[in-house]
């Protein structure tokens, strides 16, 4: 199935752990993004790379670190968790040249801080 | 830069009624245009777009019209279905412009009651 997915689904842990959230898209876009989405259903994105390359990097704290080792490939590695990171946490791709085509998301993954 | 408002929900509606989620936009140029759609623990999918003014898009018996003169583009649908309870987000995305990125609006909240 050509899609958007992320692992895991659900991560529940304690704070002051370190965890990561994978993403993979075989869509053969070449943006991929990261969004955090609060218990209010705001959305806000966080990164975005292009073809490995960060181009987005909005206001984080920097215990978040994007990595893309491949333009298929995007993930995201929380340092030190807190409370306040407990959200879900989607994963996008887009064709950037072609931003007519919109964005396809993965189905999320919740983290609980406890 | 660019912004999107959305109608605050939430939205509730019973079977049958007819819907209308408005969009209003702030953006230069020419963006296209989206409606999302999230389920309960599911991740956004695209549910229409329009590209250039005048443009209608569908989808599933929603309809919205990009409307450049009033910046807005209203979700619409005849007659809901319990179905059809979701969250709706409005998003538009500047050509080539920030790799892509998309503007989301902060989502409205439908429930649709038998």
């Amino acid at each position: 199935d050509t899609a958007v997915s992320q692992t895991p689904k659900y991560l529940v842990t304690q704070m002051g752990n370190d965890k990561s959230i994978k993403c993979e898209q075989n869509l053969g876009h070449d943006t991929m993004y990261w969004y955090k989405q609060d218990s209010k259903k705001f959305l806000k994105i966080m990164f975005s790379y292009n073809n490995k390359e960060l181009i987005i990097n909005e206001t984080v704290p920097n215990r978040f670190s994007p990595k893309s080792p491949d333009k298929a490939h995007l993930n995201l590695h929380i340092n030190s968790l807190e409370l306040g990171d407990s959200a879900v946490y989607f994963c996008a791709s887009s064709q950037a040249s072609q931003g007519s085509y919109g964005y396809t998301f993965g189905s999320g993954t919740r983290l609980t801080v406890v | 830069g660019n912004s999107v408002t959305q109608m605050e929900g939430p939205v509730t509606l019973s079977e049958e009624a007819f819907l209308t989620i408005n969009c209003t936009y702030t953006a230069t140029g020419y963006p296209s245009l989206f409606w999302y759609v999230q389920y309960p623990g599911e991740g956004l999918q695209l549910l229409l777009k329009a590209t250039k003014a005048d443009d209608k898009g569908s989808n599933k018996g929603f309809e919205a019209t990009y409307r450049k003169e009033t910046t807005s583009f209203h979700l619409e649908k005849g007659s809901v279905q319990v179905s059809d309870s979701a969250v709706y987000f409005c998003a538009l995305s500047g050509y080539n412009t920030n790799a892509g990125k998309s503007t989301f609006g902060d989502g409205t909240t439908l429930t649709v009651k038998p």
